[in-house]
């Protein structure tokens, strides 16, 4: 069966810092990958997806990057976090059935 | 950048009470409308995926139709019990996958 892990679960930075937010996926091949993000009282906001290694669609010209250097891996960070780069982070995986299987999800607090 | 809309933002309704939810969503290159439901502590697990014009779907008491001519699709919920409480996510379109803020419903004993 495909599962789905992300790390850390939470994490304190100060601004300015670097970040890095890893995802990896088990039990399944060349999987469409996401890193969304809540925050605070907002909906989930795309921030990019991958529809293979190397591959990644951005979708907030931000300070954040995301990286897919395996074909089950996906990286997200900043060189740089801004204080509105606080909040709930997610990654997921896309099944054949098209629905979308999330990792346990990301606290990130910038100070 | 494609909008998702979703209403209400919040609904309260007593047990055993029927309830509904609207999203709607560009009608033009549809491919797929999701529907997920997100506990508090928890992750988002998905309920439906709807690709069809017309399209309705049912788990337990809980139904979905789609109108993608009109960009529209409703959640059902019937009976509603406590455990129902929680936030109902739409997300639509292809690779990108893009939600809309969601529907907190909270159903009171």
């Amino acid at each position: 069966s495909q599962t789905i892990h992300q790390w850390p679960a939470t994490l304190v930075q100060p601004v300015g810092s670097p970040l890095s937010l890893e995802c990896t996926v088990e039990g399944t091949s060349n999987p469409n990958l996401y890193w969304y993000r809540q925050a605070a009282g907002r909906g989930l906001q795309l921030l990019f997806y991958s529809v293979g290694i190397g591959q990644i669609s951005s979708e907030v010209p931000q300070n954040l990057s995301a990286s897919r250097p395996q074909d089950r891996q996906f990286i997200l960070s900043s060189k740089k976090l801004l204080l509105s780069d606080s909040g709930f982070y997610l990654c997921a995986w896309r099944h054949s059935t098209g629905e979308l299987f999330f990792g346990e999800g990301s606290r990130l607090t910038v100070l | 950048i494609l909008n998702v809309e979703q209403s209400p933002q919040s609904l309260h309704v007593q047990e055993g009470d029927s309830t509904n939810f609207t999203c709607s969503f560009p009608s033009s290159n549809f491919y797929a409308l999701h529907w997920y439901r997100w506990e508090t502590a928890k992750s988002p697990e998905a309920l439906f995926v709807m690709t069809l014009n017309g399209d309705e779907k049912k788990k337990g008491r809980i139904s979905a139709t789609l109108n993608t001519k009109e960009g529209y699709s409703y959640l059902y919920i019937k009976g509603s019990q406590p455990e129902d409480s929680a936030t109902y996510l739409c997300a639509f379109g292809n690779n990108d996958m893009r939600f809309g803020a969601g529907t907190r419903l909270t159903v009171k004993p």
